[in-house]
């Protein structure tokens, strides 16, 4: 497609309930980050995939959250047990890394309240 | 270790004046510097970026932004403000190794008046 697309675009969702957010990059982009943005606040890092190197998860809250990327292509991040504080916009981005070609492309986000 | 800042969490200025979003930033090595903006109900756009070169970048919509290497900044101008111009604008910064992820401020809300 012609841009980072995501799925849903909202979430509703009980405590203690499992989620799986869906990022669709830009073709041809090897580096995908996933973000979240809490009501009012700055974009908080959580997992970034760059080629085949292993992923930088350094920003997860918790072991709670995972994230896969299949084929190098379409990632997944999935919260397990859900929480009233997870409630957020997930954002996630692409890149096409190399030289003067770094900056990212984002997606409208995922909100995900947690009631 | 790398890191953003974001002085000022709102800038006030009248339409027609001149503009500048503060950041000063953090990074090993050579940094690659970037302005997002995000408009309400709106994903992050990209403004512009410093990778190398002229230390004077010009983005998107008439903003730029000077990137001052012993100053570690690099703020946003934009010569007249436009109502239109009110959003979240968000700087971040990466290394130029590639094997961190963007770093992004906190951001700071720019409102221009009438």
């Amino acid at each position: 497609g012609a841009g980072v697309s995501q799925s849903p675009s909202n979430k509703v969702t009980e405590k203690g309930k499992d989620v799986e957010l869906r990022c669709d990059p830009i073709s041809g982009h090897t580096a995908l980050y996933w973000y979240r943005q809490s009501l009012g606040q700055g974009l908080e890092f959580l997992i970034y995939f760059q080629g085949n190197s292993a992923p930088d998860k350094s920003g997860l809250p918790s072991d709670r959250f995972s994230a896969e990327r299949t084929g190098g292509s379409v990632s997944t991040l999935t919260i397990q047990r859900t929480q009233q504080e997870d409630s957020a916009v997930y954002l996630c981005a692409s890149s096409l890394e190399g030289w003067g070609n770094t900056e990212a492309f984002f997606g409208q986000g995922t909100r995900l309240t947690v009631v | 270790a790398q890191s953003v800042a974001q002085p000022e969490d709102q800038v006030n200025v009248a339409e027609g004046n001149p503009l500048t979003v503060k950041c000063t930033y953090s990074v090993s090595g050579n940094p690659y510097l970037f302005w997002y903006v995000q408009y309400p109900n709106r994903g992050l756009q990209f403004l512009l970026k410093y990778i190398t070169g002229d230390n004077l970048v010009k983005g998107s919509y008439g903003f730029e932004a000077e990137f001052n290497k012993s100053q570690t900044s690099f703020h946003l101008k934009k010569p007249s403000a436009l109502v239109s111009d009110s959003a979240l604008y968000f700087c971040a910064v990466r290394d130029d190794t590639g094997r961190r992820a963007l770093t992004f401020g906190s951001g700071t809300r720019l409102q221009v008046q009438p």
